[in-house]
């Protein structure tokens, strides 16, 4: 199945500062890959997704590369605000030989310092 | 409004009672699945169900039961729970596998 690897597993910065957490993958088939934002106590939501027919997307403060011959993408978050300090996920999906499912990386705890 | 419930939302439990965590959504998904989360293992694929009477095995489907009767509804079952299935439970769905995935709230279970 796919193997998923993300790190670094904590990360703090200070407030205004960037923060990049990458995530590889083993599929060469996969094609779709989201990031999920979990606030403490909270659910996993999406935050932003990116499809391999591209390279780069952005939405404000946040983007996703991603690089299919190294397979590995990353997610940047750009000005971070104490708002940002959560884990985030990162996933890819397998699909093919019977299986359709997805796989979570296992998360990265991102602290902002105000 | 479109959401994905979980009931119950807290549940302690013993050994080797039966017990069943419910889950549906409101959104006509045909993707559903269930998740559990353990510090340091992130969020791990228990089963999934790709549409009304399809379902499979994720990475840790060991010691649990689902079904898909109706579209709506993804139940989970544990025959015999064990102290190790102490977890924080996620039900999930999505329109299809490369879609945005939509959380219930969680299910916390802990077996004594």
């Amino acid at each position: 199945g796919e193997n998923v690897e993300q790190h670094p597993s904590t990360l703090s910065v200070q407030e205004g500062d960037s923060a990049v957490i990458k995530c590889t993958y083993s599929d060469s088939a996969s094609n779709y890959f989201p990031w999920y934002k979990q606030e403490l106590g909270k659910r996993p939501q999406l935050i932003i997704d990116i499809r391999s027919n591209v390279g780069e997307k952005k939405d404000q403060r946040i983007a996703v590369t991603l690089n299919k011959t190294a397979k590995h993408f990353s997610l940047h978050i750009t000005e971070t605000q104490p708002e940002d300090s959560a884990v985030y996920f990162c996933a890819a999906p397998v699909s093919g030989a019977g299986s359709y499912q997805l796989t979570f990386g296992k998360g990265t705890k991102l602290s902002v310092i105000p | 409004e479109a959401q994905v419930t979980q009931n119950p939302r807290y549940l302690i439990t013993v050994t080797g009672k039966k017990l069943t965590v419910t889950c549906s959504q409101n959104m006509n998904h045909e993707y559903m699945s269930w998740y559990r989360q353990d510090p340091g293992l992130g969020l791990r694929q228990i089963y999934y169900s790709m549409n009304v009477e399809v379902t499979d095995k994720g990475d840790v489907p060991e010691g649990y039961k689902v079904s898909r009767k109706e579209k709506r509804n993804f139940p989970l079952i544990l025959e015999s729970p064990s102290p190790n299935q102490t977890s924080l439970y996620f039900c999930a769905s999505s329109f299809d596998l490369g879609d945005t995935q939509y959380f219930g709230p969680g299910t916390r279970l802990t077996v004594l």
